[in-house]
């Protein structure tokens, strides 16, 4: 069974840049979450996506955006990038809502220079 | 809003040399909270949940255990294959589906 699979590993953008980041869940998982992972901060939760509708978002400015399309897979966008976006992206998924047992991607790292 | 403080940060042992992790947490109401372990430039992998008090979950060499105000990753007879970060989570009852509240990690390292 094929995990979760996150594009692209790395990247490298310029502040001011947008980019999109991409997420194909577990087969069969409807719930896609995306967190990020810095040094300083750890773990932070992005935002929570569901049959195509966003459950929950964390606590970040509205440069941060995500949907998720009929087939699961799911996209986030940071637009305007600052330094401090640079980051490990994680992407998880599971089978449903509230079962907070996440399989999570390998992750994006962003570099923001 | 929801904390978790995992301690330490760092923790070296030798193999053979058992010992546990520390997370501590706050959270207006547990639903479920979570070890997660983690290996360098991969994502975490899902280790335990446990939902109450007195619950304990053992894989291997690692058992796990919960109280209400914190939960312990006791590691017996470590073995270098055991190094990783170890991340403990809390999951809220509020109905906020999967939006985890992550501690910082105990980076374990275990020689030969």
């Amino acid at each position: 069974k094929a995990g979760v699979t996150q594009t692209p590993r790395y990247l490298i953008k310029t502040r001011g840049q947008q980019v999109t980041l991409s997420c194909s869940p577990i087969s069969g998982h409807r719930s896609v979450s995306w967190y990020q992972q810095t040094p300083g901060q750890g773990l932070q939760f992005l935002f929570e996506y569901f049959s195509e509708t966003q459950r929950n978002k964390g606590n970040f400015p509205g440069r941060f955006s995500g949907r998720q399309f009929s087939n699961s897979r799911s996209e986030m966008n940071v637009s305007t990038l600052e330094l401090g976006d640079s980051a490990l992206y994680l992407c998880a998924s599971t089978l449903g809502v509230n079962t907070g047992e996440l399989f999570f991607g390998e992750g994006s790292r962003l570099t923001v220079l | 809003e929801d904390q978790v403080t995992q301690s330490p940060e760092a923790l070296r042992l030798q193999e053979g040399e058992s010992s546990s992790l520390n997370c501590s947490y706050t959270v207006s109401g547990l639903r479920g909270l979570f070890w997660y372990r983690q290996d360098p430039g991969k994502g975490p992998e899902f280790l335990f949940t446990l939902y109450s008090a007195g619950e304990e979950k053992e894989k291997e060499r690692l058992k796990a255990t919960l109280t209400k105000k914190e939960s312990f990753l006791h590691i017996t007879a470590p073995k270098p294959e055991d190094s990783a970060t170890y991340l403990c989570a809390v999951q809220p009852n509020n109905n906020a589906g999967n939006m985890l509240t992550f501690g910082g990690g105990t980076r374990l390292m275990v020689k030969p």
